[in-house]
């Protein structure tokens, strides 16, 4: 198994533009975490899903985020319009079931809005 | 509500030092503790947990209920442990909630 897959890897767009991100779960695993990874705040939970229903997306900052787990393995993250202060690494993690279980992170994308 | 404070971004120390980073919680009930690391250029993985009490790559970490801590250590640093470290916590049935993170930097 490959791990979690995150694409793209780089993001450079301009303010005002759609940027959607993408995951691919371990397979097997059926909970799904988005986490956004910045200098000042550290990793913040952004929203988490469980066997593909969205349970706790508290962490979402605005209505421009939303984020969709068409199926059991795949996960999309949209920002629309994206802002400047998005800039930031977003990582997928999955793991099998909440709680305690280890998860796993992808690789996360590096986005810069300008 | 779950929280977790690593008081310190940055921790430098000489290679053969030994290496101490703090993890202080706050949680009502019985919490699960964990430390992960990201190495350069890596993605982030779990170091180790408290509920399996092993020694990970040099790395301890007991869980002190009485002062809600959780604290990572090592006795010796090399420089190959130079990363980023996040404390994290979990409760029953609930996610992940992560520190800010500590950048250890071990110096030759």
């Amino acid at each position: 198994d490959a791990g979690v897959i995150q694409s793209p890897r780089h993001e450079v767009t301009e303010m005002g533009q759609e940027v959607t991100l993408r995951c691919k779960l371990i397979s097997g695993h059926n909970s799904l975490f988005w986490y956004r990874q910045t200098m000042m705040r550290g990793l913040e939970l952004l929203i988490y899903f469980n066997n593909n229903v969205p349970i706790d997306d508290s962490g979402m900052p605005e209505d421009r985020f939303s984020a969709k787990m068409p199926n059991a393995s795949f996960s999309t993250l949209k920002i629309q319009p994206s802002e400047p202060r998005d800039s930031a690494v977003y990582f997928c993690a999955s793991s099998l079931g909440t709680g305690g279980n280890e998860q796993f992170f992808g690789p996360g994308t590096r986005l810069t809005v300008l | 509500a779950q929280r977790v404070t690593q008081p310190e971004k940055l921790l430098s120390v000489f290679k053969g030092a030994p290496v101490e980073l703090k993890c202080n919680y706050s949680y009502s009930g019985s919490p699960e503790l964990f430390w992960y690391v990201q190495y350069s250029r890596q993605r982030l993985q779990l170091l180790l947990r408290h509920i399996s009490r092993e020694s990970i790559k040099g790395f301890t970490a007991d869980l002190n209920k009485g002062e809600t801590s959780f604290h990572l250590k090592k006795p010796f640093a090399q420089e190959e442990d130079s990363a980023m470290y996040y404390c994290a916590l979990s409760g029953r049935n609930t996610p992940l909630v992560f520190g800010k993170g500590t950048r250890l930097s071990v110096i030759a």
